[in-house]
């Protein structure tokens, strides 16, 4: 069975610092991995995907097949950025569906 | 285009009882998905519906069951609740049996007591 971990549940930071959102995966096949954010009282909305290799919100996220990882980057924090950040990954083929971590909490102060 | 859209957005039940969720799909969606967020977690699957046919299910027990209408909109209905099913209750539409993008819809809070 697939999992996802986020080992931070909250990660605070000041504006303009760097910020690196942890997710590790377990699954036996190759997956597809995204990262999910809900801002306050926002449903929750796809900020990007692996496959799609684009930078989202100044947002990135390389997958490490190795270290099956991953991590959700961006260099310099905005206080707009403050979320909660979901990492997910779905099977590859039909019936595919996502499996999520718990989630970090991005706190941006000035 | 419209977005997905659930309804209520709140509940309280009492243990013992049933409830029905209610969710629309996006505009031109075949599938919809339902999710069980309890507090400090993340989204857990429960089902999914293609074309009015169950095609996924998670690790959630028959009392939990759903239904897929013509137009794609669906029901999520949880029997005998539970104090453990109070929780966040999200449905997401997509095409193509999950493969496409994941819309979420608000969500229903449901709380049991």
């Amino acid at each position: 069975a697939q999992r996802v971990t986020q080992p931070e549940k909250l990660l605070s930071v000041f504006k303009g610092a760097p910020v690196e959102l942890k997710c590790n995966y377990s699954y036996s096949g190759s997956p597809e991995l995204f990262w999910y954010v809900q801002y306050s009282r926002q449903r929750l909305q796809l900020l990007l995907r692996h496959i799609s290799r684009e930078s989202i919100k100044g947002f990135t996220a390389d997958l490490n097949k190795g270290e099956t990882s991953f991590h959700l980057k961006k260099p310099f924090a905005q206080e707009e950025d403050s979320a909660m950040y979901y990492c997910a990954l779905k099977r590859k083929g039909r019936y595919s569906t996502l499996t999520f971590g718990k989630g970090t909490m991005l706190l941006v102060s000035p | 285009e419209t977005g997905v859209t659930q309804s209520p957005t709140h509940l309280i039940k009492t243990r013992g009882q049933q409830v029905t969720l209610r969710c629309s799909s996006q505009s031109g969606h075949n599938t919809v998905s339902w999710y069980q967020q309890a507090l400090g977690q993340g989204p857990q699957f429960i089902f999914q519906y293609y074309r009015e046919e169950e095609n996924g299910r998670g690790n959630f027990p028959p009392r939990f069951s759903g239904l897929q209408f013509p137009n794609y909109s669906s029901e999520l209905n949880v029997n005998a609740l539970e104090l453990d099913d109070s929780a966040l209750y999200l449905c997401a539409s997509s095409v193509g049996q999950g493969s496409g993008e994941a819309f979420f819809g608000q969500g229903t809070r449901l709380t049991v007591v």
